[in-house]
């Protein structure tokens, strides 16, 4: 089945250290994104990338870097910098970058908590 | 900046009514809207979307309604089931979303 799968589920990290999440899709999608979700609040673009080799900042990109060497790729990594990282984290595809989404799937999702 | 946001927080329907959600925007060159539901713990799911040339669209017991002279979209979801309790979120384009309502439903 196709579709965009995140993991892990649940991730756990030491203060100071930084983690990479993984979003993987099987949707041949040119567009990916990652979001950031804090209880009781909407979704927050961190950074999105139009096609391949290519990336741009979304609103709150600072202390999260991000690479998209692959089509179906697109890992996001919270490092040291970031103040508040314990959040749930979500990534998206889409077929392309358009106005018109067709198509915008999300992952399910990592629960990420820095103790 | 432009904004899309939700009126209420919380709203509590009985099983069987309907539930209507609001949401309005503030750009008025918006001219796509999607609908998304999100489960506890779980990723959003794509309910319905709508163009800025249509008031109205259906789908399967969901209608959402678009009024561009007040720049605010609805979604009603017909016959409420205990399935449908989770956060709904309206979005401008896919990048710019409301803080969501949450809907409970009660027996």
């Amino acid at each position: 089945d196709g579709g965009i799968t995140q993991s892990p589920k649940y991730l756990f990290r030491k203060e100071g250290q930084n983690v990479t999440l993984s979003c993987e899709q099987n949707l041949n999608h040119d567009a990916m994104y990652w979001y950031r979700q804090d209880p009781g609040q909407g979704l927050r673009l961190i950074y999105y990338s139009q096609i391949v080799n290519d990336f741009q900042k979304g609103d709150i990109a600072e202390g999260y870097s991000v690479s998209r060497e692959k089509k179906e790729s697109f890992p996001l990594t919270v490092t040291s910098a970031q103040k508040n990282p314990t959040a749930f984290y979500l990534c998206a595809s889409s077929p392309a970058w358009s106005r018109a989404n067709y198509g915008y799937t999300f992952g399910s999702g990592t629960r990420l908590t820095v103790v | 900046g432009e904004s899309v946001g939700l009126h209420l927080p919380t709203l509590s329907v009985q099983e069987g009514d309907n539930s209507i959600i609001n949401c309005a925007y503030s750009n008025s060159a918006s001219d796509y809207f999607i609908w998304y539901k999100q489960e506890s713990g779980k990723g959003p799911q794509f309910i319905i979307d709508i163009r800025s040339n249509m008031d109205k669209r259906q789908g399967q017991r969901v209608t959402v309604l678009l009024n561009k002279t007040v720049k605010h979209l609805s979604l009603q979801i017909a016959a409420t089931q205990p399935g449908d309790s989770a956060v709904y979120f309206c979005a401008e384009w896919a990048l710019i979303f409301g803080t969501g309502t949450r809907l409970q439903v009660f027996p």
